[in-house]
């Protein structure tokens, strides 16, 4: 069993809509949950963290940590095209230094 | 700043040939990392140096060689390339040493080709 899973979809959606993006990772110990966000041809950059559980909010977005159920959620309000990206969902433990990513979702969101 | 660099950004390769990638970052990250990227696979970590001096092995390191150089560079080597390894490879840093110093940079990718 993969440690993260991720849909790599692709998901497409019109400009405007709401956007759900989904993680579930395996091991409780996990303290740290991110979202990358990578263009096209480029590196990801991190668009989110959270810590431990609860919510996070950046403008239009939203993070989500669920640690009962081991569920990571990423919203997207008022989606625009310049959304249309892959998302990766990333958790790793207090201290280490390894980072281990989903397999990322492709967003695309159409004008 | 530069950021996190990476070079070559394209190479193309034939069964048996070796190349080495080369990483620099700027940011006095003390660790540094090095992923490879393919379709429905996400990032798969090969190597990694958690401060100047050290290196590890990540999931995926068989066929690859690292030498963290000194504190900005991580070069990642491929002695005898395979078809298997056509992907894109990603040099990335962060600062370590806190809890909270989660954080990744990564550089632009190399798009490498094993014919």
């Amino acid at each position: 069993q993969k440690e993260v899973e991720q849909d790599p979809g692709p998901l497409s959606v019109p400009e405007g809509a709401i956007v759900s993006l989904n993680c579930t990772y395996s091991n409780s110990a996990f303290q740290y949950f991110m979202w990358y966000r990578q263009y096209s041809r480029k590196g990801p950059e991190l668009l989110m963290y959270t810590y431990s559980s609860g919510n996070k909010e950046d403008g239009r977005f939203t993070a989500q940590v669920d640690k009962s159920s081991k569920y990571i959620s990423l919203f997207i309000r008022d989606s625009q095209p310049s959304d249309s990206a892959t998302y990766l969902c990333a958790v790793r433990f207090t201290g280490g230094f390894k980072t281990i990513f989903g397999a990322g979702t492709r967003l695309f969101v159409k004008a | 700043n530069a950021g996190v660099t990476q070079t070559p950004k394209f190479q193309v390769l034939k069964t048996g040939q070796s190349m080495t990638l080369q990483c620099a970052q700027d940011m006095n990250h003390n660790s540094m990392y090095w992923y490879r990227q393919d379709p429905g696979m996400g990032l798969r970590l090969i190597y990694y140096s958690a401060s100047e001096g050290t290196t590890d092995k990540g999931e995926v390191p068989n066929g690859y060689n690292v030498s963290r150089l000194n504190k900005r560079e991580f070069s990642l080597r491929l002695e005898s390339a395979a078809p298997s390894q056509t992907s894109v490879y990603f040099c990335a840093s962060r600062v370590s040493g806190s809890p909270s110093s989660y954080e990744q940079y990564f550089g632009p990718g190399t798009r490498l080709t094993v014919t």
